[in-house]
């Protein structure tokens, strides 16, 4: 299996642009997480879905910030529009919900730079 | 706000001795589980222990659990420089369809010198 993958692995864009960060989820794993990691505040996790359902986006900081899961295989997380705080490496990660004592697998991220 | 904060931020020894890593939580989990991040990749999972387990050990790692004190400590025996990398404690504390949400500490900085 090849993994968790997320593309691009880097994206430079200017404040304003709209940005699309896409995950591929391990197959036949169930559920997929956003998280943001920076050196102030760390991983965070952004949004969780189950089966393809949002069920937790508490973490997403704002409107700008969107996420869709229109099948079990693709997931888009979307700024818009960005800005220079937003920059940040971005995880997606997925795992098969068992019910308790699941682990993740976590993507190479992306390294998303706003200026 | 992160559920689990791990101690020290940082260490560096040498290689082939041992590595102990700290983490503390705040609210009742389901399991806590251990992710290890070279620089600039993603996150690899190491080891998880589930809430009604005290000890586990897989090859040279060796995770404890006290529920009652909310803390748990990883460590790694026969440090090699390989090692080298940040270490992350994460706590799974949903339930319903929220199993396997995880939040994640600060981690920890090992440096393994050779």
């Amino acid at each position: 299996d090849a993994g968790v993958i997320q593309s691009p692995r880097h994206e430079v864009t200017e404040m304003g642009q709209e940005v699309t960060l896409r995950c591929k989820p391990i197959s036949g794993h169930n559920s997929l997480f956003w998280y943001r990691q920076t050196m102030m505040r760390g991983l965070e996790l952004l949004i969780y879905f189950n089966n393809n359902v949002p069920i937790d986006d508490s973490g997403m900081p704002e409107d700008r910030f969107s996420a869709k899961m229109p099948n079990a295989s693709f997931s888009t997380l979307k700024i818009q529009p960005s800005e220079p705080r937003d920059s940040a490496v971005y995880f997606c990660a997925s795992s098969l919900d068992r019910g308790m004592n699941t682990e993740a697998f976590f993507g190479q991220g992306t390294r998303l730079t706003v200026v | 706000s992160q559920q689990g904060e791990e101690d020290p931020q940082a260490l560096s020894i040498q290689e082939g001795e041992n590595a102990t890593m700290n983490c503390s939580y705040k609210t009742s989990i389901n399991n806590l589980q251990w992710y290890r991040q070279n620089s600039g990749r993603g996150l690899v999972h190491l080891i998880l222990i589930r809430s009604n387990e005290r000890e586990k050990h897989s090859g040279r790692l060796r995770v404890t659990l006290d529920t009652s004190k909310k803390s748990s400590s990883l460590l790694i025996t026969a440090s090699r420089a390989a090692d080298t990398a940040s270490y992350f404690c994460a706590t799974d504390s949903g339930g319903g369809t929220s199993y396997g949400k995880l939040t994640f500490g600060q981690g920890t900085i090992l440096t393994v010198h050779p």
